[in-house]
């Protein structure tokens, strides 16, 4: 069946580093795949999505690719922020949808 | 549009006592989704609708748990009697039914955080 894997956490780093939170996926067809990020006492919202192979997904200078050939979905960010500190869920549609584990990020001064 | 509405944001209860949590979904999205997020578990799938039809209740815990969802606008997660291992956050998510296949965008409401005392 469908699945999503993502790095456990937490991860840890200082302002203005760069971020890799690895996500890859199974699926017997061709999902849309989605990064969610939930920040402290609030749900999870959208933070980007790609609906086919090598699209990008890019929003608040965060971005991630569909890759198709190595089934991956790493969100990136080349410079990280304070308010950057959340838990980052990376997803697939299907029916259901299917969720990662989460990966906590905080991000220090 | 205001998003996912859920009600009460905070209920605290007893064990034994019944607890109502509601949900009114963005207008005009057809799928509609119940989770609960722990420390210990994260976020679990309990149920979730397509066109207000229950689809798929495997998550749900046990029988205490029932839901609900009697017109397009508005869905019930009912606990009867309540545990204090319920406690947790409860989100709702609505979306719109893509095809057969899948869904398109989650939508999450601000969640219900239940303490069962």
């Amino acid at each position: 069946g469908d699945s999503v894997t993502q790095m456990e956490g937490p991860v840890t780093l200082s302002e203005e580093a760069c971020l890799t939170i690895n996500c890859t996926y199974t699926a017997t067809g061709y999902p849309s795949l989605f990064w969610y990020v939930q920040y402290p006492g609030e749900g999870l919202q959208l933070l980007l999505k790609a609906t086919k192979a090598d699209d990008k997904g890019s929003n608040k200078g965060f971005e991630a690719t569909y890759r198709k050939e190595t089934t991956s979905f790493h969100l990136e960010k080349g410079s990280v922020q304070v308010s950057d500190s959340a838990v980052y869920f990376c997803a697939l549609s299907d029916q259901p949808f299917y969720f990662g584990t989460g990966t906590s990020l905080t991000v220090i001064p | 549009d205001a998003g996912v509405i859920q009600s009460p944001r905070h209920e605290v209860t007893e064990m034994g006592q019944e607890v109502t949590l509601r949900c009114k979904p963005i207008s005009g999205h057809n799928s509609l989704f119940w989770y609960r997020q722990t420390m210990m578990r994260g976020l679990e799938l309990l149920i979730y609708f397509n066109n207000n039809v229950p689809i798929d209740d495997s998550g749900m815990p046990e029988d205490r748990f029932s839901a609900k969802m009697p017109n397009a606008s508005f869905s019930t997660l009912k606990i009867q009697p309540s545990e204090p291992r319920d406690s947790a956050v409860y989100f709702c998510a609505s979306s719109s039914l893509l095809d057969a296949q899948g869904t398109d965008t989650q939508y999450f409401g601000p969640g219900t955080r239940l303490t069962v005392l």
